[in-house]
């Protein structure tokens, strides 16, 4: 079976520092990687993805995300906070290995605070 | 442009009424599926569906009911039998494609008054 951990209930940063969200997986085969920002009463909007080759991936709004096979991660990273980016970030993973269609399994959510 | 139409935004439900939460997608996508979030929390899975006049319960089905008589059109019932509907419903559709995630509409907050 698939599953996602997302070991911090909420982040806090100084705008202007690095921020790190951390995201571990599980899966039988190879992982397909995903990460989603959510802002207030919205939905969730794509970030990045891993699906093959280098394993730093960038994506939106400056994030980026390394993909660790042997730790098994795949945490989101931005060089520098800002204020705008507080939202709520979820990481999810699709095993290569499941038959059981195309289905997506989502972390419990990382809320994210970037105070000035 | 494409994307994923949830309707309405607001909706408030009197206890024993059911209602009915329209999702609409013009991607072309075989999947859609419905999600439940409290205030704060993550996603909980109610159903999905993978093709047309199919569909599958998730982790949280009890209370509500679904359909897909078209691959555009996925409307959640959330019937009378769930005792606690207060909450943020998401629908997501995707492709086929296992390298692309899934799309999101922008969701219908439900209020029992």
């Amino acid at each position: 079976a698939q599953s996602v951990a997302q070991p911090e209930d909420q982040v806090n940063v100084a705008e202007g520092n690095p921020l790190t969200v951390k995201c571990t997986y599980s899966v039988s085969g190879n992982p397909y990687l995903f990460w989603y920002v959510q802002y207030p009463n919205r939905g969730l909007q794509f970030l990045l993805k891993y699906i093959t080759g280098d394993n730093l991936v960038k994506g939106s709004y400056g994030f980026e995300a390394e993909f660790n096979k042997s730790q098994t991660s795949f945490h989101l990273k931005k060089p520098s906070a800002l204020v705008s980016d507080s939202a709520l970030y979820f990481c999810a993973v699709r095993d290569l290995a499941n038959n059981a269609g195309n289905m997506l399994t989502f972390g419990g959510g990382t809320r994210l605070m970037v105070k000035p | 442009d494409g994307g994923i139409t949830q309707s309405p935004k607001y909706l408030f439900r009197k206890e024993g009424q059911n209602v009915t939460l329209s999702c609409e997608q013009n991607l072309n996508h075989d999947a859609m599926y419905w999600y439940r979030q409290d205030p704060g929390q993550g996603l909980r899975l109610i159903y999905y569906s993978q093709i047309v006049n199919d569909f599958q319960k998730g982790d949280i089905a009890e209370g509500y009911s679904v359909s897909r008589e078209k691959k555009e059109s996925f409307p959640l019932t959330v019937t009378s039998a769930q005792k606690n509907p207060t909450a943020f419903y998401l629908c997501a559709s995707s492709t086929w494609d296992r390298g692309n995630g899934y799309t999101f509409g922008s969701g219908t907050r439900l209020t029992v008054v």
